[in-house]
């Protein structure tokens, strides 16, 4: 079975400062992962996504994620933290193959990881 | 603004009363998703409808009545419900073939059972 793990519940940084959240996933085959970023009372919005290639993917908003496979990981980075960017931070793993022919592809989120940035 | 739309936008309802949610996209999407978001616990998927079958339900208690009607609509029926339901409930669209697709999520529902 498919798990993703954010092992910081909560990081606090301040503004200008690089941030990097953590995430690690379980999967048995090729995973594709994906950064979602949740504001308050809004749904989900994808930030990146890596399915093949380069490891180090670019996304919106300036944040990038580097798939490391030998460590299972997927983090999440960014240089120079805006207060805009607080908010909660979503990491998930989706199968890489369908079952069959035209299967919906299925996430698994992790717990997720609260920003919170300081003047 | 995803594509996805869910209304309302907040609910509350009492513990016997009936009431729907509703998801639409019209991004040409074949597969809708529903899922629940609890504080302080991952996202749990409750139901995947792909070119309006179901092809997923999570163990989810009956109370809770998913619907698609066509591609681009999705309901839940909600009944009967328990406090502990309260939640965000979250639509998300995606194309089910090719391999560079993705998740649209809605801004959600939020429900409060009383």
């Amino acid at each position: 079975a498919q798990s993703v793990t954010q092992p910081d519940i909560h990081i606090t940084v301040s503004e200008g400062a690089s941030l990097e959240l953590r995430c690690n996933y379980s999967y048995g085959a090729t995973p594709y992962l994906f950064w979602y970023v949740q504001s308050p009372g809004q749904g989900l919005q994808l930030l990146l996504k890596y399915f093949s290639g380069d490891t180090l993917v670019q996304g919106i908003k300036g944040f990038e994620a580097e798939f490391k496979r030998s460590q299972s990981s997927f983090n999440l980075r960014k240089p120079s933290v805006h207060w805009s960017d607080a908010a909660e931070y979503f990491c998930a793993v989706g199968p890489a193959s369908f079952i069959s022919s035209g299967s919906a592809r299925q996430l698994t989120f992790g717990s997720g990881t609260q920003l919170t940035v300081l003047p | 603004e995803t594509g996805v739309t869910q209304t309302p936008r907040h609910l509350v309802m009492g513990m016997t009363n009936k009431k729907s949610l509703k998801c639409e996209q019209h991004l040409g999407h074949n597969a809708m998703y529903w899922y629940k978001q609890s504080a302080k616990k991952p996202l749990e998927l409750m139901f995947v409808y792909n070119f309006k079958e179901q092809t997923e339900n999570n163990s989810v208690p009956s109370r809770f009545s998913p619907e698609c009607p066509n591609s681009s609509h999705l309901f839940l029926h909600l009944h009967t419900l328990q406090p502990e339901d309260s939640a965000l409930y979250l639509c998300a669209s995606s194309q089910g073939q090719g391999m560079n697709t993705e998740a649209f999520f809605g801004q959600g529902t939020r429900l409060t059972v009383v």
